[in-house]
Parts: structure tokens; C-alpha cells; sequence
């Protein structure tokens, strides 16, 4: 069964203290690994999608790498207002061509001032 | 402000009632999905929709059906509901819903309580 696993559930840095979320999947053929963020009572919002091992991207504090069986979010010099929690999540084929977007339980990331 | 709109954004019901969610795309997209996220269940997929036709289903009970409209809305209806039902439901969409590189842009959600 296709399955993606994050860790660590829960993470407390100081501001600062960078560190690094897992997301590890188990997919017959990945097309693609999204990362997500969520704050409390939000919808999920779109941060990266990764296609290929070795593929990194980046977006401010923020640098998402993929292997061929997991994928890492580096967190640099992390600031309070990067607390939410980080969702990653693939997207396995489906009945008749369709794609099942299927999401890890995320991390949940709190920086303390 | 992902630019997809969700109504309402709390309902308060009781066990036994049915509702409808309701949810438009962002301008272009063509493809809607529907989740609900529970504490203990993370966010689930239920259904998707590209261009008015069913594209991929997950975990949808029998008693929830969703559609999509020609103006490209979507409807969640959520039937005979449980206690298990509360929880936050969200709408997505994206441009195209063939391929499975294409990310997803999510509504702000309806908080659902059963009472």
C-alpha cells in the first residue's frame, strides 16, 4: 500500500536553530512529491513539488530535497512565524488513470522566540 | 489568499441531518477535490472532479456525494451525518487534474460539528 511517513511529529527549535523535517514514501512510481503548509484552522498552502531524485528547490528559510525514497525540508535560521505544521504528500496512480493525492500526517514545527 | 473560495465556513447540525458544502475553483482551474481532516485522521481525500466528471475517488462513505457544476463549482453532501462526521472539510483545486505533477491550492475550509 502506497504510504507517506513524516518525522518528527512534533519539533520545537529556538529562532535560529536550524533543522530538517523527513517525509519517507513508499510509491509505485513517484510522479512528483508535494510540500504543504498548514496553520491552525487553515487550509493547506502550496510550497514545493519535487519530480526527480537529486531535484532541490528552495523558497526563503525554506530548501526541499528529494532521494529516491524520502524527501527533506531544511529549515535555516527559522523564525517564529515559520510555525505551522508541514504536510508532504504524492500523488500514486489510481483505478483508470486517476491519481490519489495521499498525504502524510505532517510535522508539526513550533520556533520559539 | 489562494483565490479558492469555500461556504460556509462553520455549520453546526445534528446527528441525522444532511448539508451541502460548497466550493468555487480558483478562475481557469478545472479540477476539484474534496478532504476532510480530523484530529486523529489527518487530511483524507474523498473525490475529485475534473471538468464536471468524476476523476478519482478515495474514502468517500456512501452517504457523502459530490458534483461538479458547469461553472466549474463543486458541491460536497454530506447525508445522514454521525458524530464521527465533525471535522474540517476542504476544497482544492488546480489547473489541470490528469497528471499527478500538478499541485493543489486549497480553500480556507468548512468546520463542520455534529451534534
Amino acid at each position: 500500500e502506497d504510504q507517506v511517513t513524516q518525522s518528527p511529529e512534533a519539533l520545537r527549535l529556538q529562532e535560529g536553530e536550524s533543522s530538517s523535517l523527513n517525509c519517507s514514501y513508499t510509491v509505485s512510481g513517484l510522479r512528483g512529491l508535494f510540500w504543504y503548509r498548514q496553520d491552525p484552522g487553515k487550509g493547506p498552502e502550496f510550497l514545493f513539488t519535487l519530480y526527480s531524485a537529486g531535484e532541490e528547490k528552495e523558497k526563503e528559510r525554506l530548501k526541499a530535497t528529494l532521494t529516491k525514497k524520502e524527501s527533506f525540508l531544511h529549515i535555516t535560521a527559522p523564525k517564529p512565524e515559520d510555525s505551522a505544521t508541514y504536510l508532504c504528500a504524492v500523488q500514486p496512480p489510481g483505478a483508470g488513470g486517476s491519481y490519489i493525492p495521499t498525504f502524510g500526517r505532517g510535522t508539526s514545527l513550533i520556533v520559539h522566540p | 489568499d489562494s483565490g479558492v473560495t469555500q461556504t460556509p465556513k462553520h455549520l453546526i447540525t445534528a446527528t441525522g441531518q444532511r448539508v451541502t458544502l460548497r466550493c468555487s475553483p480558483r478562475s481557469g482551474d478545472l479540477s476539484v477535490y474534496w478532504y476532510q481532516q480530523s484530529l486523529d485522521q489527518g487530511l483524507q481525500f474523498l473525490i475529485q472532479y475534473y471538468n464536471g466528471e468524476e476523476r478519482a475517488k478515495g474514502n468517500i462513505l456512501e452517504r457523502f456525494s459530490a458534483q461538479q457544476f458547469p461553472d466549474l463549482h463543486s458541491e460536497l453532501n454530506l447525508s445522514s451525518l454521525e458524530l464521527g462526521d465533525s471535522a474540517l472539510y476542504f476544497c482544492a483545486s488546480s489547473p489541470q487534474g490528469l497528471l499527478a505533477r500538478v499541485e493543489q491550492f486549497f480553500g480556507p475550509g468548512t468546520r463542520l460539528t455534529v451534534l
